[in-house]
């Protein structure tokens, strides 16, 4: 079966500027997962989607970040406008139900803001 | 923060050793599991524990759980260049299937 795809794999931005990443996860797998990951540190979940509704978003700066995932299939994130410290890889994961909330991930998107 | 610790946060060994990293959580969980991440890429799950289980394996892969100390240990055998990365436990709780991360153990293995 087909990974989770993330694009694009890196992205350089200035400060103020904003920027966008997609991810289409696994077919089939209803929950989708947006985390953060700074350098040397472990992923923090941003938003967490079941079919096209957020059960989790109390991790994502609301006034900056916004994630959406229409029709319940793949899904995008946003941030408007970046700061230096959103330079961090973003990752995306999904899980498909009854497996044990295994995550399968996407190579992430590296962004680098300037 | 709800983010798990790990410990050590680096470790350096010779091929062949044993590697053993360990991890500590928060919450009450439903299941424990524990990820790889090689340099620049995505995570890969490698084996989860479910909180009534106490030990399990695959291949040279030994984990134990403790629910009344809330952690658990990661044990690699036999270990090989290929296994440096870094390693992160994960604890699952919630009826949301809520993943929480812990901060990780990089583990380099010298050939």
């Amino acid at each position: 079966e087909a990974g989770v795809a993330q694009s694009p794999r890196y992205k350089i931005i200035e400060k103020r500027q904003s920027v966008a990443f997609w991810c289409n996860p696994i077919s089939g797998h209803a929950t989708l997962y947006w985390y953060q990951q700074i350098l040397g540190q472990g992923p923090k979940l941003l938003i967490q989607f079941q079919n096209n509704g957020v059960v989790d978003d109390s991790q994502l700066p609301k006034d900056r970040f916004s994630a959406e995932r229409l029709k319940g299939v793949d899904s995008t994130l946003k941030i408007q406008p970046a700061k230096l410290e959103d330079s961090a890889v973003y990752l995306c994961a999904s899980t498909q139900q009854g497996r044990g909330n295994i995550q399968y991930f996407g190579a992430g998107t590296r962004l680098s803001v300037l | 923060s709800q983010q798990g610790e790990e410990d050590p946060q680096a470790l350096s060994i010779q091929e062949g050793e044993n590697a053993t990293m360990n991890c500590s959580y928060k919450t009450s969980i439903n299941n424990l599991q524990w990820y790889r991440q090689n340099s620049g890429r995505g995570l890969v799950h490698l084996i989860l524990i479910r909180s009534n289980e106490r030990e399990k394996h695959s291949g040279r892969l030994r984990v134990t759980l403790d629910t009344s100390k809330k952690s658990s240990s990661l044990l690699i055998t036999a270990s090989r260049a290929a296994d440096t990365a870094s390693y992160f436990c994960a604890d699952h709780s919630g009826g949301y299937q809520k993943v929480t991360f812990g901060t990780g153990t990089k583990l380099q293995v010298i050939p």
